[in-house]
């Protein structure tokens, strides 16, 4: 099993550029997420969907959007990249529906830089 | 989410334990602690959870205080590869699927000197 896959890896935008942050799982698991690590920080939740379909958000949305049409992928939006977006994004799933404390997966994470 | 505190950062020698302490004053009776670690440029990985008793698997133990207002991550043996942000999390259960949310703090660094 591949896990929680993010691609890209690392990647450097301009100022009020676009990008799509993308996460795909292969465990078939139910709810996943996206959060930001700022340098010497904790990770802040975007983000987060409990299935194909439902979206909600978490303690830092603005700026972002999601949308999760699948059960496997679960895609970050920036529509105008702004340098208070530099930052470490990692997503994360857990199977759901159940036991509630199930660890979280997380990807490697996507490092961005915004210039 | 209630919260918890954790020194900034710890040492430990290579083969020696190493306890990470965490203190959650306002926890309720709904609130597992969860403990995870991020190594150098990864994301982070599930270490241990738990409620009430004392906690084993093999990666660490979880040791809470009788009152629950304290707990400690015990790495029997540290190795370099140990060296990570440890993050202790408070997740209340009592709720739906929001509640598998985790809520992180700046964690714990631990460096393990060879």
């Amino acid at each position: 099993n591949a896990g929680v896959t993010q691609t890209p890896k690392f990647r450097i935008l301009k100022i009020g550029q676009s990008m799509t942050l993308q996460c795909a799982q292969d465990m078939n698991h139910n709810y996943m997420y996206w959060y930001r690590q700022d340098p010497g920080m904790g990770l802040k939740l975007i983000y987060y969907s409990v299935g194909a379909g439902i979206t909600d958000k978490g303690e830092v949305p603005n700026g972002y959007n999601v949308s999760r049409s699948t059960t496997e992928y679960f895609p970050l939006r920036l529509e105008l990249a702004a340098p208070s977006q530099t930052s470490v994004y990692f997503c994360a799933s857990v199977p759901g529906g159940g036991q509630p404390n199930q660890p979280q997966h997380f990807g490697d994470g996507t490092r961005l830089s915004i210039l | 989410d209630a919260k918890t505190t954790q020194p900034n950062s710890m040492e430990s020698n290579e083969e020696e334990p190493v306890h990470l302490p965490c203190n959650h004053s306002t926890i309720s009776g709904t609130d597992y602690i969860h403990w995870y670690r991020q190594l150098p440029s990864q994301g982070p990985e599930y270490v241990i959870h738990g409620l009430t008793s004392n906690v084993n698997n093999r990666m660490a133990s979880l040791a809470i205080a009788e009152d629950r207002k304290s707990s400690t991550l015990i790495l029997h043996r540290a190795t370099l590869r140990d060296a990570a942000v440890y993050y202790c999390i408070l997740r209340d259960v009592s709720g739906g699927g929001s509640n598998y949310k985790l809520t992180f703090g700046k964690g714990t660094l631990l460096t393990v000197n060879p």
